[in-house]
C-alpha cells in the first residue's frame, strides 16, 4: 500500500526529500491523513508529523521549523522535506496512514521504511 | 510531551505462555492508544487501537485493556510468530508519542 523512496545518503547543513507513493486511492479519501514516523539506529519512534487532504497539519515542535509534508493527489505520493540536517536525522523514516474511519485515527499502515544517512 | 513509560523492555518466554506488556501515560489519554507489532526489517502492524479493539486480522490471543493513564497488551498463549518487538503509540494530544518498546523473544 505504501512505498517510501528517498537518496539514501544525504550531506550534513542539506534537506533530506523523501516520497510515500500510494498504490490505492486513499489518498484521496478524507477520512485518511498521512504521516511521518522515524526510528534512529537502535533507538525508538518519534513522529514527525502529519497532513490532512485539506491541508490541515500537524508537527512534532521538536522537528517543526524544518519540516513540510505535502500531499499530490496527481502523483499519489506523499513527501517529507527536512531542512538544515544533521547526523542526528539518520534514521529509518515511516510513511504511514491515520484511519479515522476504521482505527480510530490511529495508523493502520506503514510502508516497509527508508534508511536516510547524514554524512558527509 | 506526554511521556510513555512501557515495560518491561524486554522479556523471554515460551511457547503457550501469557505474555503481559504495560504502557503509562504521564497523564490521562482516555482510551486513544494503539498497540503495534515490529518485525526486524518490516513495517510496524497495528495490533490493537482505541485501547481494546482489535484490528482486522489480528489473532484473538492479543487483547489490549486500560483506559486513562495505564494500558496493557496480553497475548494468553505464546506463539513462535510472536517474536517481534512491540509498542504503544498515543495519539491523543500532540505530538503523537511512542513507548520505548518491549522486545518479546521466545
Amino acid at each position: 500500500l505504501l512505498q517510501e523512496s528517498g537518496p539514501g545518503l544525504v550531506k550534513p547543513s542539506e534537506t533530506l526529500s523523501l516520497t510515500c507513493a500510494v498504490s490505492d486511492d486513499s489518498l484521496k479519501k478524507t477520512v485518511y491523513h498521512w504521516g511521518w514516523i522515524r526510528q534512529p539506529p537502535g533507538r525508538g519512534l518519534e513522529w514527525i508529523g502529519n497532513l490532512h487532504l485539506g491541508g490541515n497539519s500537524n508537527y512534532n515542535p521538536s522537528l517543526k521549523s524544518r519540516v513540510t509534508i505535502s500531499v499530490d493527489t496527481s502523483k499519489n505520493q506523499v513527501s517529507l522535506n527536512l531542512t538544515s540536517v544533521t547526523a542526528a536525522d539518520t534514521a529509518v523514516y515511516y510513511c504511514a496512514r491515520r484511519n479515522y474511519l476504521e482505527t480510530s485515527g490511529l495508523f493502520d499502515y506503514w510502508g516497509p521504511g527508508t534508511l536516510a544517512t547524514v554524512s558527509s | 510531551a506526554i511521556q510513555m513509560t512501557q515495560s518491561p523492555p524486554s522479556l523471554s518466554a515460551s511457547v503457550g505462555d501469557r505474555v503481559t506488556i504495560t504502557c503509562r501515560a504521564s497523564q490521562d489519554i482516555r482510551n486513544d492508544l494503539g498497540w503495534y507489532q515490529q518485525k526486524p526489517g518490516e513495517a510496524p502492524k497495528l495490533l490493537v487501537f482505541a485501547a481494546a479493539d482489535l484490528h482486522s486480522g489480528v489473532p484473538s490471543r492479543f487483547r489490549g485493556s486500560g483506559s486513562g493513564t495505564d494500558f496493557t497488551l496480553t497475548i494468553s498463549s505464546l506463539q513462535p510468530e510472536d517474536s517481534a518487538t512491540y509498542f504503544c503509540l498515543q495519539d491523543s494530544i500532540y505530538p503523537l508519542t511512542f513507548g520505548g518498546g518491549t522486545r518479546v523473544e521466545i
